[in-house]
């Protein structure tokens, strides 16, 4: 079946602007979350959603940095006034299983690339 | 507090033979953990997990060892081949923390 697919797979923009990533995670699956991954770094956690849940925003580095989750499916993360730190791969992952962090196997998808200029 | 970090952050092999790639933790409350492996350009794949009440579990040419004393927690990769070159993480399943994880390289 289809995995967890993100679009786009790469976006250039300039400071100050805003963007939107997408999400689509594996249907059926009820936990969802953001990543960020600066080159040669590990994961950074940013939001994570639980079925109809209010989500864990813990991770957003700062309020220009935004997450929806429609109809428990798709997401959209949204950066505003783009800056250049907030260049990065950021991954999406969804889980089966509902639970802080989840018991079970996070599916991850390709993520998108940032950079901003 | 807790942290999920790895004991290098870089491992060389040659190929043929094996690996180990550590993790230690501090957050005893959550004692499941997930090994992932990211090749490059791709996102983390599931490798092989390993529940508390277990010691040690073996898949396919890996093995997870976790030693909850002294929370540590091992992979090994037996006979290593170029396409296991990849950056590792330990995670702990219980929270969202990753460690940088570990990259392996296997030379030909």
């Amino acid at each position: 079946g289809a995995g967890v697919s993100q679009s786009p797979s790469n976006k250039v923009t300039e400071k100050g602007k805003d963007v939107e990533l997408r999400c689509d995670p594996i249907s059926g699956h009820t936990a969802l979350y953001w990543y960020r991954q600066s080159l040669g770094q590990g994961l950074e956690f940013l939001i994570y959603f639980q079925g109809n849940s209010a989500p864990d925003k813990s991770g957003l580095p700062s309020d220009r940095f935004s997450a929806e989750r429609t109809g428990g499916s798709v997401s959209t993360l949204t950066i505003q006034r783009t800056q250049q730190e907030d260049s990065a791969v950021y991954l999406c992952a969804s889980s089966p299983l509902a639970g802080t962090g989840g018991t079970n196997e996070q599916f991850f998808g390709p993520g998108t690339r940032l950079t901003v200029l | 507090g807790e942290s999920v970090g790895l004991h290098l952050p870089t491992l060389s092999v040659q190929e043929g033979d094996n690996s180990i790639i550590n993790c230690a933790y501090s957050n005893s409350a959550s004692d499941y953990f997930i090994w992932y492996k990211q090749e490059s350009g791709k996102g983390p794949q599931f490798i092989i997990d390993i529940r508390s009440n277990m010691d040690k579990r073996q898949g396919q040419r890996v093995t997870v060892l976790l030693n909850k004393t002294v929370k540590h927690l091992s992979l090994q990769i037996a006979a290593t081949q170029p396409g296991d070159s990849a950056v590792y993480f330990c995670h702990n399943a219980g929270k969202s923390t990753f460690g940088d994880g570990t990259t392996l390289t296997v030379k030909p």
